[in-house]
């Protein structure tokens, strides 16, 4: 059976710190691209952040650029987000998705069941 | 803002037929794929490319594409169907996947 679960969510003050994990069981993440989506209340899917299957290529949205990071272990079928210097407008469900390329399309196949991180004092 | 453009609603009546548009330029070099969410509920892939499903999506789901403008076509639509669909696609980079912001479907 596949699994994707998501752990390390909860709530924190602003300026405060959380770490995020994703793991997979019953499917493969180290030959993949992997990204962390989030979703703030009522809002649409906003994509955050993309790590290449080695980690050598990374990227971020503005949004949290100096702030996130994003790091995985390839051997331990794990993806990670360390959140620094959270914000209010940071509070959202945090979803991790493994990215797929087949037939000419780019798409996300598996996601995690989501996590919810809330920043407030 | 998205860099994808969907409307925030579209409504159905059961067993009618309902699309889906999802705009950006983007899409004239990338295409898209096609997400449901219900509520409390991480999205599930639903279709990429050119109709392809993943094991367990019926057959009702098609896409279409011109230019700019892709489509998820329902063919005779479900209770079941009711959610929000987002599109997907890369950004005009090729970085990076982008969303657009969601279409809520209601199956009346």
């Amino acid at each position: 059976e596949v699994q994707v679960v998501q752990s390390g969510g909860g709530l924190v003050q602003p300026g405060g710190t959380l770490r995020l994990a994703c793991t997979g069981s019953g499917i493969t993440f180290s030959s993949y691209e992997m990204n962390w989506v989030r979703q703030a209340p009522g809002k649409g899917l906003e994509w955050i952040s993309y790590i290449t299957s080695s980690g050598r290529t990374i990227y971020y949205a503005d949004s949290v650029k100096g702030r996130f990071t994003i790091s995985r272990d390839n051997a331990r079928n794990s993806l990670f987000l360390q959140m620094n210097s959270l914000r209010v407008e940071d509070t959202a469900v945090y979803y991790c998705a493994r990215e797929r390329r087949n037939v000419g399309a780019t798409f996300l196949d598996y996601w995690g069941q989501g996590i919810l991180v809330t920043v407030s004092s | 803002s998205s860099a994808l453009t969907q409307g925030p609603a579209v409504s159905v009546a059961l067993g009618q037929t309902v699309r889906i548009t999802c705009q950006g330029d983007s899409l004239r070099i990338y295409s898209a794929s096609w997400y449901q969410q219900k509520p409390g509920q991480a999205p599930i892939l639903v279709i990429y490319g050119k109709n392809n499903r993943p094991s367990g999506i019926p057959d009702r789901f098609s896409v279409s594409s011109s230019g700019s403008t892709a489509s998820l076509t329902i063919t005779g639509a479900q209770a079941e169907d009711e959610a929000d669909y987002f599109c997907n696609s890369r950004d005009s980079s090729g970085y990076h996947p982008v969303f657009g912001g969601g279409t809520k479907l209601t199956v009346l």
